[in-house]
This record gives structure tokens, sequence and C-alpha cells, in this order.
């Protein structure tokens, strides 16, 4: 079974540029997650869609990142204009659905430095 | 706030060694615990979650965990670490009428052979 794919692995670019980071889910999940995992920290969510629609956005910095989820399938998150303090590994995730009982997959992460 | 405090930042220790990483959480109601690790390079992996029943729970690779709902705690133990268990482990928590995980700091493990 594929796993949830993440592109680009590794992406550097200067502060006040943009960045976006791709992710599909593993076929047939209906919740994706990304998260933000700094340096030293665990992962902290950002954005949960159920199929395209926003569950929790709440810790989404809005004045800079973006995400959607726009057929329910794939998915990107838009940083612009980037800061330094948002070098971070960007996690995707995915499960069958929000139910608790359901597993949470994870993707490789896609590694952001800026500069 | 409900968050998840793991107690160790990093822990080194000897093949063959006994471990034990301490997870607490601050949310009072029923919540579904989970261990993750991520090795290195690689992405986070399930290695055990509770839902009910035995607060004993097993999982791979020859991991445990215990809940003491008195204590609020989910602590990973394994009686023998290997070198290939050299990783990150990450507790996390979710809420059954909740959402996503929320996770803790995580703690580094070096076995050394």
């Amino acid at each position: 079974e594929a796993g949830v794919a993440q592109s680009p692995r590794y992406k550097i670019i200067e502060k006040r540029q943009s960045v976006a980071f791709w992710c599909n889910p593993i076929s047939g999940h209906a919740t994706l997650y990304w998260y933000q995992q700094i340096l030293g920290q665990g992962p902290k969510l950002l954005i949960q869609f159920q199929n395209n629609g926003v569950v929790d956005d709440s810790q989404l910095p809005k004045d800079r990142f973006s995400a959607e989820r726009l057929k329910g399938v794939d998915s990107t998150l838009k940083i612009q204009p980037a800061k330094l303090e948002d070098s971070a590994v960007y996690l995707c995730a995915s499960s069958l659905d929000g139910h608790s009982g359901n597993t949470i997959y994870f993707g490789e992460g896609s590694w952001l430095t800026v500069v | 706030a409900q968050s998840v405090s793991q107690h160790n930042h990093h822990v080194i220790l000897s093949e063959a060694a006994s471990l034990e990483l301490g997870c607490n959480y601050s949310y009072g109601g029923t919540v579904n615990l989970f261990w993750y690790v991520q090795y290195p390079g690689q992405h986070l992996q399930l290695l055990l979650k509770y839902f009910s029943g035995d607060p004993l729970v097993k999982g791979i690779k020859g991991f445990e965990a215990e809940f003491i709902k008195s204590k609020f705690s989910f602590n990973l133990r394994k009686p023998s670490v290997q070198w290939s268990d050299t990783a990150e482990y990450f507790c996390a928590v979710k809420r059954r009428a909740g959402t996503a995980l929320i996770f803790g700091k995580g703690t580094t493990l070096s076995v050394s052979s």
C-alpha cells in the first residue's frame, strides 16, 4: 500500500519568498492533516481537512499560510511571505476519517529552510 | 489548554538495558493515547495505541505502554533495547470527540552497542 506522498522533500528559500508543498494522502483517506515540526519540538497541527472541508485551522497563521484540498484528495500548503521562524519540517498525514480510532499515517515531510 | 509532557529530552542507554520513557497529559476527559517513533531519516510510525480496555498495551518491536488514568500517564517501556531502537519517540493524545493528535516534544533515544 502506498503511503502518504509529499514533495518537495527539501526546499531552501530566502525570507519574504513564497513556497508551496504538495501532499497526496493514502488512497481512500478522507482526513488530511498538515503539521509543522520545528527542530527539537513535537509536531504541531496547522490544519485538518475532512474531504475538501476545513475541520480545524485554529493554529494556522492565516496572514502567511494557506492550504487547500479542492477535490478532497491531494492538498497544497503555501507560505507567503516566508519568515525565518518558518524553518521546519512540514508533515502531511492522513487517516480514514477523523474518528479517534483510526490510525494517522505520516509522510516523510518537506524540510524547509528559510535564510 | 491540553498538553502532553515528555519528561526526558535525551536518553542514552547501552544495548540490553531496560527503557522507560515518561509521558503525561493534562486533559481530564476521555482520551486516546499513542506512541510514535521516528527513525533517523524516516517518517513517523505508530508504535502502539490505547483506546480502552486493558491499560497495558503491546506494540510493535517489543514495546509496551501502560495507561494509568489516575496519574494521567502513558509511559513507554521495553525490557531490553537494541541498537536499532535509536530514534526519536513521541507521545501523542487525541480526544474522543476531538480531532487531531497533540504531540509531546519528543524524547531522543540513543542506544550504544
